[in-house]
């Protein structure tokens, strides 16, 4: 099975684009990657999915390399609202290898 | 509002006292989840149901049995509560994952003391 990796915490400032990167090693052939948000005292909520290549939809990109050994999420513009984890999902047929999250802080 | 509903949201518990979490989805979802997060360990598989009527184990099942009373709700249940159950517990739903990601509920906080 696949193991994520990825930041504990990182900083950025408002206004800026922030890049988040997972590492997944032993990611399978039909292993997809998706990226979720989670604000304190709520469920995790889905940002972006992705296989191969590039994803873009209306809040952030993804972008993974032919290897796919890893991902990165990237966030266009930051605000003080996406101060939030952000974690990297690996789903393998149900089998479900979450990152530990990367806790994501924006200052004003 | 569509979406997950979980109840309760706090509980504790004595240790060895039972208790079942509930959960309810109104978007037709074949598949429901229950997870536990912990600090620093990100969300773990407790149970999963890929249909109406069938349950699997995931990552940590032992101290937990679930039942999926119909399409739309699945329970969680501790029959004899442990510290070490202590955690945020997450109920979750998805119609085909890979394609929509999973819709998580809004948790339920347990302390067992």
């Amino acid at each position: 099975l696949a193991k994520t990796t990825q930041p504990i915490s990182m900083d950025s400032y408002e206004g800026q684009e922030v890049n988040i990167t997972c590492s997944h090693n032993n990611i399978a052939t039909n292993d997809y990657i998706t990226w979720y948000q989670q604000f304190p005292s709520q469920g995790p909520r889905f940002i972006i999915q992705g296989y191969k290549t590039k994803v873009t939809n209306e809040v952030a990109s993804l972008f993974i390399p032919a290897d796919r050994k890893s991902s990165t999420l990237s966030l266009p513009r930051v605000s003080l609202s996406d101060t939030a984890v952000y974690y990297c999902l690996v789903d393998s047929n149900y089998q479900l290898i979450w990152g530990a999250g990367t806790k994501l802080i924006i200052k004003p | 509002n569509a979406g997950v509903t979980q109840t309760p949201k706090f509980q504790v518990l004595k240790t060895g006292q039972s208790m079942t979490l509930q959960c309810a989805q109104d978007m037709n979802h074949n598949s429901m989840y229950w997870y536990r997060q912990d600090p620093g360990m990100g969300l773990r598989l407790i149970y999963y149901s890929a249909s109406e009527g069938t349950t699997d184990k995931g990552e940590v099942p032992n101290g937990y049995n679930v039942s999926r009373l119909n399409k739309r709700e699945f329970s969680l249940r501790l029959e004899s509560a442990a510290p070490s159950q202590t955690s945020v517990y997450f109920c979750a739903s998805s119609e085909d994952p890979q394609y929509s990601g999973y819709t998580f509920g809004s948790g339920t906080r347990l302390t067992v003391v």
